[in-house]
Order: C-alpha cells, then sequence, then structure tokens
C-alpha cells in the first residue's frame, strides 16, 4: 500500500522563476493538503483541495495556485519566486477534507 | 495569537528515561483535536497520536502517551522508554471544529528538537 508520494525530491530555481510540485495521495485518499515549512518552523497551511476543488486556503498569496486532478493527484504551483519561499512543502492526503491526514516525504525548494 | 506554543526548542533525554515535551494552545471552539507528528531528518510527518477534546482519556499509543489539561490548555507529549530513534523533532499541532468551516487544516507549533544519548 503506497503512502504519499511527492516530486521532486529537491528544486533548485532562481527568483522570479515559476515552479510546480506534485503530490499522489495515499490508496484510498481523496483529499490533499499542501503546507510550506520554513527552516526552523512549524508547517503551514497553504490549502486543501477536494473534489478538484480548492475548499479551504491559508494566509498566502495568489502566487500560490494549485489543481487536483480526477485521480486525485495534485499539484502546487507557485509563480514569481522569491527568496523567502524556499521552505520544505508538505503533501498530505486524507479520506475527505476531516480525516487524519497522511504526509509525503517533501519537496526542498531552495530560490536563489 | 499564537494557537499552539512549544516552548521548548530542544531537549536532550537518556536512552531508557522518560521524557516530557510541552505544548499549551489556544482555541475558544470547543470542539477541537491535538495532535503529535515526529519529523525525522529526512522531512516527514509521522503521526504519533490524537486527543479530541472531548475525551475523556488521556491518549496513549505504545510509548507514547498524552497528557491532556484542558482547563489549563496543556497538550504535552509523554515518551516513555527513550531510544535512539527517537531523536527528531516533534510537532504539537491543532485542528479545529469537528467538521465544517475551517475546521480541516491543522496548525503546528514551533516543534521541539528531542536528542536522545547513551
Amino acid at each position: 500500500d503506497a503512502g504519499v508520494t511527492q516530486s521532486p525530491t529537491h528544486l533548485i530555481k532562481t527568483r522570479g522563476q515559476q515552479v510546480t510540485l506534485r503530490c499522489s495521495p495515499k490508496s484510498g485518499h481523496d483529499t490533499v493538503s499542501w503546507y510550506q515549512q520554513a527552516l526552523g518552523q512549524g508547517p503551514q497551511f497553504i490549502f486543501q483541495y477536494y473534489e478538484e476543488e480548492e475548499r479551504q486556503r491559508g494566509n498566502f498569496p495568489d502566487r500560490f495556485s494549485g489543481h487536483q486532478f480526477p485521480n486525485y493527484s495534485s499539484e502546487l504551483n507557485v509563480n514569481a519566486l522569491l527568496l523567502g519561499d524556499s521552505a520544505l512543502y508538505l503533501c498530505a492526503s486524507s479520506s475527505g477534507p476531516y480525516g487524519e491526514q497522511f504526509f509525503g516525504p517533501g519537496t526542498r525548494l531552495t530560490v536563489l | 495569537a499564537q494557537k499552539i506554543t512549544q516552548t521548548q526548542p530542544g531537549m536532550f533525554v537518556q536512552e531508557k528515561e522518560a521524557v516530557t515535551l510541552d505544548c499549551t494552545y489556544d482555541t475558544s471552539d470547543p470542539s477541537y483535536g491535538l495532535f503529535w507528528y515526529k519529523q525525522p531528518s529526512s522531512g516527514e510527518m509521522i503521526f504519533l497520536i490524537y486527543q479530541g477534546s472531548y475525551d475523556q482519556q488521556n491518549a496513549t499509543e505504545g510509548r507514547y502517551s498524552l497528557n491532556f489539561q484542558k482547563a489549563r490548555k496543556s497538550a504535552n507529549l509523554v515518551i516513555s522508554a527513550s531510544q535512539l530513534g527517537d531523536s527528531a523533532m516533534y510537532f504539537c499541532a491543532m485542528r479545529e471544529g469537528l467538521g465544517g468551516g475551517t475546521a480541516s487544516k491543522l496548525t503546528f507549533g514551533t516543534g521541539t528538537r528531542l536528542q536522545v544519548t547513551l
């Protein structure tokens, strides 16, 4: 039973570029939540996708957008990258929006 | 206002000893859940234990127990018989509400780094 998978593992971008991160949920899960974890901090909620729609959003600018596909996998897109976007991006999946969240290994993004 | 507070940036414990990691929270919602996660250096958040606000008894999962003091708004994690593999970051998190609205997101504290020594 595969858990939550994320790709890529690491990514290096320069300021102003755009990036796409991918997440495949645990088998049987239909909801994906994204979190940003800056160095030395706890994860911060970005948004959650359920039924291919963004159902809840944290305090992040519109440069952060996402998508959920019919197979429940999800993408996180960040436009016009800033140095401050450097972080570990964690994806969590659950069975329904209120189910227990299982986390993936994360994508470490470095913006130079 | 910070909703989850972890005041211990780092803790040391000897192998086989017990350790308590502190967590206090703030919410006006009578319905909430409290979680503890372990994050090793690999980055993945591993779920350890859950306590619902209406649960009458403190949660336990193997060597992990949660010391829930509702009136004091604290939810401390107790790890018994520490092992070298317990060395990691530990995060306390809260989910407000039992359904609807903002119920689904997790709010995390800043974490405590636990080092288990021989």
